[in-house]
């Protein structure tokens, strides 16, 4: 069966630190996706980004980096320079065959920077 | 990417009332979804509104409880029927691109006292 770990329940550092957010993934999938959301205090989820499970690839947009390592099966999310407004929920999810593509979900990991 | 809207964005409801959501793509979608969160907890997935059959419900939920109509590629709704306090929740409608991208539109905070 598939399942997404996001450890830290709650994180908090004060702005201009760098943080990485936690996820680790289980799955018998050779072919996945990893998905990265972020839930403003508003409530809408906001899509991050999506990385096949064939592209171990680091990714970085902006402030924003991730390293997926397939070795661990993690998908680990950092904020360089943090600022207030990246003051969120952030989810991990997972989807493959084993799930018929649905979301699997991490149980979020709530961010707060401090000015 | 896909803009997804939904109305209403937040109700009031009494108990043994029903609601109806709309959820609304700026786009056409081959899948699209429904989904409910508690405060403070993760999504937890209603059912995959097909479009031109029933929709597919997961564990725990429940055709005459949850309704759901997609007419077109473009357009859903979710009903939730004869209310209770448990039932109090956002409910999320979602909807995956063709590069399985999923989107999200800003929810539906209900309340039923």
């Amino acid at each position: 069966a598939q399942k997404v770990t996001q450890a830290q329940t709650e994180i908090s550092v004060v702005e201009k630190e760098d943080v990485t957010l936690d996820c680790v993934y289980e799955t018998r999938d050779t072919t996945y996706y990893l998905f990265w959301y972020k839930q403003p205090p508003s409530g809408e989820l906001v899509f991050l980004i999506r990385r096949n499970s064939f592209d171990e690839q680091n990714e970085i947009s902006g402030r924003y980096s991730w390293n997926f390592q397939k070795s661990t099966s993690s998908f680990n999310f950092t904020i360089t320079a943090s600022q207030v407004v990246d003051s969120a929920v952030y989810f991990c999810a997972l989807s493959g065959m084993d799930s018929n593509y649905q979301l699997i979900w991490g149980a979020g990991t709530k961010l707060i920077i401090k000015p | 990417s896909a803009v997804i809207s939904q109305k209403p964005s937040r109700d009031i409801c009494q108990r043994g009332t029903s609601l109806t959501i709309q959820c609304q793509v700026d786009s056409q979608v081959t899948m699209m979804f429904w989904y409910r969160q508690q405060p403070g907890q993760s999504l937890t997935l209603i059912a995959t509104a097909n479009q031109g059959s029933e929709a597919t419900y997961e564990s725990g939920f429940v055709i005459d409880k949850f309704p759901i109509s997609r007419p077109n590629l473009t357009f859903s709704t979710l009903t939730v029927s004869n209310m209770s306090p448990e039932d109090s929740s956002i409910y999320l409608c979602s909807a995956e691109t063709e590069v399985y991208e999923q989107y999200f539109g800003p929810g539906t905070r209900l309340t039923v006292t």
